[in-house]
């Protein structure tokens, strides 16, 4: 059965260095969602692709988050500078699109110090 | 936006009890999943529920849609069935999901 991959499935990092993250939806997923999940909380959602184009990013903390996916398959999260709030498990998600189920990925914990 | 509440916010059970979770939200849905998050953080696909009940081994689901509550029954509960249920429901337009507070499912041997 396909998967999301995510990497790197965990990282540990200081405050005020760049991070990213790298997500690869399943094969002819068109929609991408990128979710922040602090611990102890339901995930919410960071920024939604349709296929290389950005749907939604009114969430996404856009003076140090980035999100790319510009052959609309793979897409990298990236936070720079990352900040002890930061840390978080970020997940991937995909779906065909519209109204289908979303498939997430592992995650990726991140840990700043 | 939509708020979504669980209930119980935790339960613990013996091995092989049955349990019921419940899921509130507070405008009209197209759908809702279920999912479980196991200790290692990954989120599993349970249910895509949008109404009626399905089965899935000894794991069940009901939704409501017009009473705007869904419910998620495990019979013969195991320690695996051990983590965070989460259900969650799509805005309109971009279909984002809302999740909800969570259940914190415990099963002790």
């Amino acid at each position: 059965e396909a998967e999301v991959a995510q990497s790197p499935r965990y990282k540990i990092t200081e405050k005020s260095q760049a991070v990213a993250f790298w997500c690869d939806p399943i094969s002819g997923h068109a929609t991408l969602y990128w979710y922040r999940q602090i611990l102890g909380q339901g995930p919410e959602l960071l920024v939604q692709f349709q296929d290389e184009s950005v749907v939604d990013d009114s969430q996404l903390p856009k003076d140090r988050f980035s999100a790319e996916r510009l052959k609309g398959v793979d897409s990298t999260l990236k936070i720079q500078p990352a900040e002890l709030g930061d840390s978080a498990m970020y997940l991937c998600a995909s779906t065909r699109g519209g109204k289908d189920t979303q498939y997430f990925g592992p995650g990726t914990r991140l840990t700043v110090l | 936006g939509i708020q979504v509440e669980q209930s119980p916010p935790d339960l613990i059970l013996q091995e092989g009890a049955n349990s019921t979770l419940r899921c509130n939200f507070s405008d009209s849905v197209n759908n809702l999943q279920w999912f479980h998050q196991n200790p290692w953080g990954q989120l599993i696909n349970l249910f895509y529920i949008p109404s009626g009940t399905k089965q899935n081994g000894r794991l069940s689901a009901t939704t409501v849609a017009t009473e705007r509550y869904s419910l998620l029954y495990i019979s013969s509960s195991q320690t695996t069935d051990s983590g965070v249920y989460f259900c969650a429901v799509p805005s309109f337009g971009n279909e984002k999901l809302t999740f909800g507070t969570g259940t914190r499912l415990t099963i002790i041997p």
